[in-house]
């Protein structure tokens, strides 16, 4: 079945880049990655998506390996604000199922 | 414009008691899903509507749980019978319907069973 993996938590100096990584390695060939953020106490907030080619929009850039194993979320300039916790997701092949997993704790420091 | 609301924010029911727990999506969205997210944990995809028809229910954990969009637009999401194991907050998400787009989520229900 679909899966994600991703480091429980992880901190990042304000201002500097945050790089989060998530391994994804069952992923089929035509299945998206999608990334989102959940802030304490709301729903979750979609960050960006994609398939093979790197992407970037104005919130984040996603960096996914070659093989589609696994990718990496790239924080630019990450502020206070961006504290929250970051899911990787992937759908279930011939299903609407889409997998969260645990995410990432990402807690910026000041 | 209006996003994804959810009604109502907080629900505490007795041991046994029926909840329903009502969703409005983003007007024109055909997309509507429904999770299910425990404390520390990430939401886990309970059912998935296209319009009215429910097209993917196979994350509902039992036959306690029911799930219904009769006109397409506003859903509901039933659980009877309800366990203290039902304990949660009850996400609901709506987008467009093709491939690779973005779904938008309401903030939730959370669910205290005692």
């Amino acid at each position: 079945d679909a899966k994600t993996t991703q480091p429980p938590s992880m901190d990042c100096a304000e201002g500097r880049a945050a790089n989060l990584p998530c391994n994804h390695s069952t992923i089929s060939g035509n299945e998206y990655v999608y990334w989102y953020r959940q802030i304490h106490s709301q729903g979750p907030q979609y960050i960006i998506h994609g398939l093979k080619n790197n992407e970037t929009n104005e919130m984040a850039s996603l960096i996914i390996t070659e093989d589609r194993k696994s990718s990496t979320l790239i924080l630019p300039h990450a502020t206070l604000r961006d504290t929250a916790v970051y899911y990787c997701i992937v759908r279930v092949v011939g299903t609407y199922k889409y997998i969260f997993g645990t995410g990432t704790r990402l807690k910026v420091l000041a | 414009g209006a996003g994804v609301s959810q009604s109502p924010r907080y629900k505490v029911a007795k041991r046994g008691q029926d909840v329903a727990l009502r969703c409005d999506p983003i007007s024109g969205h055909v997309s509507l899903f429904w999770y299910q997210q425990a404390l520390g944990q990430g939401p886990e995809f309970l059912t998935y509507f296209q319009n009215e028809a429910q097209l993917d229910k196979s994350g509902l954990p039992s036959d306690r749980f029911f799930a219904e969009r009769p006109e397409g637009s506003v859903s509901t999401l039933k659980i009877q019978r309800t366990q203290q194991e039902d304990s949660a907050v009850y996400l609901c998400a709506s987008s467009r319907p093709q491939t690779g787009q973005e779904q938008y989520f309401g903030p939730g229900t959370r669910l205290t069973v005692t």
